[in-house]
């Protein structure tokens, strides 16, 4: 199994721009969310998902979206890039019977 | 809100000594809580859960005790390794049913050969 694929690994944008950060997974979880890991504050929920179709806000929700269309997908729009939101990104899943929480690999993202 | 702190943010032992590491929380009484392990450049990998029913956990060299009085979770790693050398961070659940977890911000443990 692949687990929880993040892509890209990398990405460099300019203040303004949008982009899309993707996350699949292939464990058929229901939960989704995604983090941001800054130096000093550790990881913050951004947004989550308790299934297809259902989505919410965590801790630091603005600049960001999110839709769940499929079990599998959970992307992250940012809509205007800005330079506080360079950070590396993590992407996880987690079921109702373990909720341990499997992650992906991260997306280092720059705003320049 | 809840907040959890991991009291050193870095902690240096030498091999075969145990590292102890240490999680604190306030304003909140958790069904459960998780350790994870954080390489660089690598997400977190979960490694134990302990629920607040349980005292103590066990898995190899790693041990997990759980404190709802004192709201404290000690993670212990025996005969420890260079190989053990990572960060690592406890998570609470955020809710009755919730899977929200929060995080600490990591204790970074260096093993000294």
């Amino acid at each position: 199994n692949a687990g929880v694929t993040q892509t890209p690994k990398f990405q460099v944008l300019k203040t303004g721009q949008s982009m899309t950060l993707q996350c699949a997974q292939d464990m058929n979880h229901e939960y989704m969310s995604w983090y941001r890991q800054d130096p000093g504050m550790g990881l913050r929920l951004i947004h989550y998902s308790v299934g297809a179709g259902i989505t919410d806000q965590g801790e630091v929700p603005n600049g960001y979206n999110v839709s769940r269309s499929t079990t599998e997908d959970f992307p992250l729009r940012l809509l205007s890039a800005a330079p506080s939101q360079t950070s590396v990104y993590f992407c996880a899943s987690s079921n109702r019977d373990t909720t341990e929480a499997f992650f992906g690999q991260g997306t280092r993202l720059t705003v320049v | 809100s809840q907040k959890i702190e991991q009291n050193s943010e870095a902690l240096n032992i030498q091999e075969g000594k145990t590292a102890t590491l240490t999680c604190n929380y306030t304003n909140y009484s958790p069904a459960y809580l998780q350790w994870y392990r954080q390489d660089p450049g690598r997400g977190p990998v979960f490694l134990l859960l302990i629920r607040e029913n349980e005292k103590e956990k066990r898995k190899e060299r790693l041990k997990v005790t759980f404190d709802t009085t004192l709201k404290q979770s000690l993670f212990h790693i025996t005969a420890s390794q260079p190989a053990d050398s990572a960060t690592y961070l406890c998570a609470l659940e955020s809710g009755a049913g919730s899977y929200q977890l929060t995080f600490g911000k990591g204790t970074k443990l260096s093993v000294i050969p």
